[in-house]
């Protein structure tokens, strides 16, 4: 089991507002980080797939990044909207397959 | 039509009855998965399967089996059920190289 830990556990974001948040992992064996993002009453649907140092990724107002020498990533949501509340799930897979998941960051935007 | 289907969506039952919730995938993928989610720990893995031949236990195996009818279905039993089993559980599948998950809808089940 990687020990796989997200901060904030949550977090209150005014509309317009840019915001971020953390994962954090354990570097060794490091093969694969993913984000998922998870809304109310549905199943969590995938965003971003990371594997390599530097890694960016960006959808819409929603961006990542990855540090995997130091262990960290972290998720960029740009003039939050109400629907981008919801919980974000950060996974984290190894060379050996083993693939954990956060506990996630619930964001909620005001309006 | 979704690509990932779990039967039933919700079940309450009683401690010590036996349950299977079955899941359904249509993505063709080998790779298929068993999560529990509980309140404030995330996603945990209960079991999983490379292919049709091959079950392997995830971190919190204990008091559950699985049934790995063909390469679209995976079914997950409790033999006999115990309230601290009240959680909400996700069948997944995934793609072979990167592991990117899809979920189905998820079951609500509670143990009374």
């Amino acid at each position: 089991i990687l020990n796989v830990e997200q901060s904030p556990q949550s977090l209150h974001v005014q509309e317009g507002d840019s915001t971020n948040f953390t994962c954090s992992f354990p570097s060794s064996n490091f093969y694969a980080l993913h984000w998922y993002r998870w809304e109310t009453a549905k199943s969590p649907e995938a965003l971003f797939v990371m594997t390599l140092n530097g890694d960016e990724k960006k959808k819409g107002r929603i961006s990542a990044t990855l540090n995997t020498k130091e262990g960290y990533s972290y998720l960029y949501i740009k003039g939050s909207q109400p629907e981008d509340s919801a919980t974000y799930l950060c996974a984290v897979s190894s060379n050996d397959y083993k693939l954990s998941f956060g506990a996630g960051t619930t964001v909620t935007v005001r309006a | 039509d979704a690509d990932v289907t779990q039967t039933p969506r919700n079940r309450i039952t009683k401690t010590g009855k036996r349950i299977m919730l079955e899941c359904s995938q249509t993505k063709g993928h080998d790779r298929m998965y068993w999560y529990r989610q509980d309140p404030g720990l995330g996603l945990r893995l209960i079991y999983y399967s490379f292919d049709v031949k091959d079950i392997n236990k995830g971190e919190i195996s204990d008091g559950y089996s699985v049934s790995r009818q063909a390469q679209a279905k995976f079914s997950l039993s409790l033999e006999s059920a115990i309230p601290n089993q009240t959680a909400l559980y996700f069948c997944a599948t995934s793609d072979p190289v990167l592991d990117t998950q899809y979920f189905g809808p998820g079951t609500r089940l509670t143990v009374l």
